[in-house]
């Protein structure tokens, strides 16, 4: 099956700076790659999203981008804040054949220092 | 407001004991997820279902047990045959026609005592 791995497992950033949060996954067949943030005691909530059709994604101080032939992706958050510390998570799934359920990483907890 | 709800936040359990974890969901998805949260370890699929009646086993299936009887409703229950069941456990739902955005609940979390 799917196995995603993710790095670093923790990153600390001071106010301002820009954090990279970098995957990769196994099965070439998987086409969707979201990035899902969780605060403290919540559920993770979905920040961005990219499909193999697509090398790169922004959305205001997030981008994706993606390289399917090496299968890695990685999420960029630039002019971090304090509110953006938090566990962040990469997925990938193989969409609309195959199983449809996400395969997730391990989790980045980033701390953006004031 | 639409969402999922999972109940009870917090649950104790003693060793041998079976529990049910709830998850109702009112976004009109027809697939639903449960996933199990370890520290360090991310998210990793215990059970699935993409339509009522019918549900499919994840990479950690050994020990739980769900039904999903009605398109909202996708309970989880812990067995005692679970050996480490302490953990913190998520509902999520999606369309099931297309892949796209999780919707996940608060969690629920257990602890063995």
């Amino acid at each position: 099956g799917e196995n995603v791995e993710q790095h670093p497992s923790t990153l600390s950033v001071q106010e301002g700076d820009s954090a990279v949060i970098k995957c990769t996954y196994s099965d070439s067949a998987s086409n969707y790659f979201p990035w899902y943030k969780q605060e403290l005691g919540k559920g993770p909530q979905l920040i961005i999203d990219i499909r193999s059709n697509v090398g790169e994604k922004k959305d205001q101080r997030i981008a994706v981008t993606l390289n399917k032939t090496a299968k890695h992706f990685s999420l960029h958050i630039t002019e971090t804040q304090p509110e953006d510390s938090a566990v962040y998570f990469c997925a990938a799934s193989m969409g609309d054949t195959g199983r449809r359920a996400l395969t997730f990483g391990s989790g980045t907890r980033l701390q953006v220092q004031p | 407001d639409g969402g999922i709800t999972q109940s009870p936040k917090y649950l104790f359990r003693k060793e041998g004991q079976n529990v049910t974890l709830s998850c109702e969901q009112n976004l009109n998805h027809d697939a639903m997820y449960w996933y199990r949260q370890d520290p360090g370890q991310g998210l990793r699929l215990i059970y699935y279902s993409q339509i009522v009646n019918d549900f499919q086993k994840g990479d950690i299936a050994e020990g739980y047990s769900v039904s999903r009887e009605k398109k909202e409703s996708f309970p989880l229950t812990v067995t005692s045959a679970q050996k480490n069941p302490t953990a913190f456990y998520l509902c999520a739902s999606t369309r099931a026609s297309v892949t796209g955005e999780l919707f996940f609940g608060e969690g629920s979390r257990l602890t063995v005592l």
